[in-house]
């Protein structure tokens, strides 16, 4: 069984400091990852996508990938209240056709 | 802007009856899924659909059933709802090389009385 794991949290940081969230897969042949923002009662909409080893920025946001470890992770710098949210990390993995796994996500509660 | 709907956000429906769940997408995308989520669950992976008329189960199908007549819309059917079918369903639409990423619609809130 192929699985994206993350921790439930929830993850509690102030206004204005940084919110680092990570995300662990097991199927080592993964291609594509995914960062998804869910706020309560709400869809998850899709923020950040990566498919190289390295950094990837966009505004407040930057995602970083490690395919050696298994490992993604996103960073969110200046976190406000409005970032409150559940993030969810989805991975495509190799032979898995077009399906993604999701995690079941990580809390994120920013504090006035 | 890639746009999902879905046919309702708010539905209260009896045990025994017929339900349809039905997504529509504007991008062309060639796949489609429907999923479940439910607290401490995450997302479950019910049906999902790469082509017209083809479709594939996926991690919970039993209940349910699908229809994809046109690339455009994706139904999901509730052959007899039952009680522990109450749950969030969200459909969402992908293309498929090179990126996979998946556009959710706004979900629909299912109640089973």
């Amino acid at each position: 069984q192929k699985e994206v794991e993350q921790n439930s949290g929830p993850l509690s940081v102030p206004e204005g400091a940084i919110a680092s969230l990570n995300c662990t897969y097991s199927d080592r042949g993964s291609q594509s990852f995914f960062w998804y923002r869910q706020y309560s009662g709400k869809s998850p909409e899709l923020i950040m996508s990566i498919y190289s080893n390295g950094d990837k920025e966009d505004g407040r946001f930057t995602a970083q990938l490690n395919k050696a470890s298994q490992y993604v992770s996103l960073l969110i710098r200046d976190s406000q209240p409005s970032d409150s949210a559940t993030y969810l990390c989805a991975v495509k993995e190799a032979g898995g056709g077009n399906k993604l796994t999701f995690g079941t996500g990580t809390q994120l509660k920013v504090e006035l | 802007d890639v746009k999902v709907t879905q046919s309702s956000r708010y539905l209260v429906k009896r045990t025994g009856e017929k339900v349809f769940l039905e997504c529509v997408q504007d991008m062309d995308h060639e796949n489609m899924f429907w999923y479940r989520q439910d607290p401490g669950l995450g997302l479950r992976l019910i049906y999902f659909s790469y082509d017209v008329k083809m479709k594939e189960k996926g991690d919970i199908p039993e209940g349910y059933s699908v229809s994809r007549e046109k690339k455009e819309r994706f139904s999901l059917i509730l052959e007899s709802a039952s009680t522990n079918q109450t749950s969030m369903y969200l459909c969402a639409s992908s293309p498929t090389t090179p990126t996979y990423e998946q556009y959710f619609g706004p979900g629909t809130r299912l109640t089973v009385t």
